[in-house]
């Protein structure tokens, strides 16, 4: 089947505007993690889902950043007041059980540029 | 304080050689490591997972050692061709938690 999707793949915006990034998860995976990747680095965790509950975003980097996943399937990253430092690749994942023991899939990540 | 680390420099390697990066981590314990594999512009990608218990893991040409008293994973690639160039990224599990923390990543070049 499809494998994990995002969307919009590259979004520019102004400082100060919000954005909402989009992840569609592997048909029936139970876990969504959501990374940020700067050029040249790994992943770096953000937050995580099982089913629609939030486990964990000791990531996030401040307030301005949130996540759901209302119905356990595709979920939002929201950042309000966007600043130039949140210029990145943001990266989702998906896994079809709850412990990161599991094998992560990735999607092809959102480039977001803060002008 | 818990760090990864990976060579940052790039390794380049001729075609048919035996391909060896290191990930080494400290202040971790983890349960498990993987392996992922990333081509520019595209997300990671799962090759291996070795569990703390295991010595050695191989997949066709891919060996994974871990050695959890050197707090170390060696992956080598043998036979390289130029096909395997890319970023190898590894991650391990955090301790209470179920997220995983990714090394910087090491790019290996094959060349014909």
């Amino acid at each position: 089947g499809a494998g994990v999707s995002q969307s919009p793949r590259y979004k520019v915006t102004k400082r100060g505007q919000d954005v909402a990034l989009r992840c569609d998860p592997i048909s029936g995976h139970v876990s969504l993690y959501w990374y940020r990747q700067a050029l040249g680095q790994g992943p770096e965790f953000l937050t995580y889902f099982n089913y629609e509950a939030q486990q964990d975003k000791s990531g996030l980097p401040n307030d301005r950043f949130s996540a759901e996943r209302p119905e356990g399937s595709i979920s939002t990253l929201t950042i309000q007041r966007t600043e130039q430092r949140d210029s990145a690749m943001y990266r989702c994942a998906s896994s079809s059980g709850t412990s990161s023991y599991n094998e992560q899939f990735f999607g092809p990540g959102t480039r977001l540029t803060v002008l | 304080s818990q760090k990864i680390e990976q060579n940052s420099e790039a390794l380049n390697i001729q075609e048919g050689k035996t391909a060896t990066l290191t990930c080494n981590y400290t202040n971790y314990s983890p349960a498990y490591l993987q392996w992922y594999r990333q081509d520019p512009g595209r997300g990671p990608v799962f090759l291996l997972l070795i569990r703390e218990n295991e010595k050695e893991k191989r997949k066709e040409r891919l060996k994974v050692t871990f050695d959890t008293t050197l707090k170390q994973s060696l992956f080598h690639i043998t036979a390289s061709q130029p096909a395997d160039s890319a970023t190898y990224l590894c991650a391990l599990d955090s301790i209470g938690t179920d997220k995983l923390i990714f090394g910087t990543g090491t790019r290996l070049q094959v060349f014909p």
